[in-house]
């Protein structure tokens, strides 16, 4: 059984589209999150949720905006694509709190023509 | 901003070499601190959780020790085999809740 999925593993889109990327968890986590793996293969936290609650929101442009529709799903849903938006995005879930693991999704590869 | 710093950046290791690697953060406010392996083409998998100073952990050839005092951490890998290949990441909280700060990983390639 699949702990963290993501749909779809690869995306391949036009600059201006509009595009969302699913994310479940099955393992009971009340917390989740989106990373961006940059260029340098850098891990970077963009957003959190927490019992479906925004709680880590970090400098990303607006044209990003998460959804948490219950506690076992995030979204990311991304508006007016950049090429600059090419990168793996990874979700990740885990309890509450920075004492518990985090396990981390396939990731989504993003590739913005 | 968190700093986050690890080191080597990467490692050429022999099979059956034990090696190390370092991570150091900032001492102060320090609650937990996470090792992570990075297989290429994977995604990033939990080795250890660590939160009391001096703190050792051991999962299999791979052990872990915690100094929060002075803020860092040691990543130990004893007879490496060509399976351990990977970025090695260590991340402590970021300040809010649940956030981590991830560092820039050791790369670790053992050759066979």
């Amino acid at each position: 059984d699949t702990a963290v999925s993501q749909t779809p593993k690869y995306l391949v889109t036009q600059m201006g589209n509009d595009k969302s990327i699913k994310c479940e968890q099955n393992l009971g986590h009340d917390t989740m999150y989106w990373y961006k793996q940059d260029s340098k293969k850098f891990l970077k936290i963009m957003f959190s949720y927490n019992n479906k609650e925004l709680i880590i929101n970090e400098t990303v442009p607006n044209r990003f905006s998460p959804k948490s529709p219950d506690k076992a799903h995030l979204n990311l849903h991304i508006n007016s694509l950049e090429l600059g938006d090419s990168a793996v995005y990874f979700c990740a879930s885990s309890l509450a709190g920075e004492a518990y693991e985090q396990y981390f999704g396939p990731g989504t590869r993003l590739t913005v023509t | 901003i968190l700093n986050v710093e690890q080191s080597p950046q990467s490692l050429h290791v022999q099979e059956g070499d034990s090696t190390n690697f370092t991570c150091s953060f900032p001492s102060s406010n320090f609650y937990a601190l996470h090792w992570y392996r990075w297989e290429t083409a994977k995604s990033p998998e939990a080795l250890f959780v660590m939160t009391l100073n001096g703190d050792e952990k051991k999962k299999g050839r791979i052990s872990a020790t915690l100094n929060t005092k002075e803020g860092y951490s040691y990543l130990y890998i004893k007879g490496s085999q060509p399976e351990d290949s990977a970025t090695y990441l260590c991340a402590p909280p970021g300040g809010a809740t649940n956030k981590l700060i991830f560092g820039t990983g050791t790369l670790l390639a053992v050759q066979p």
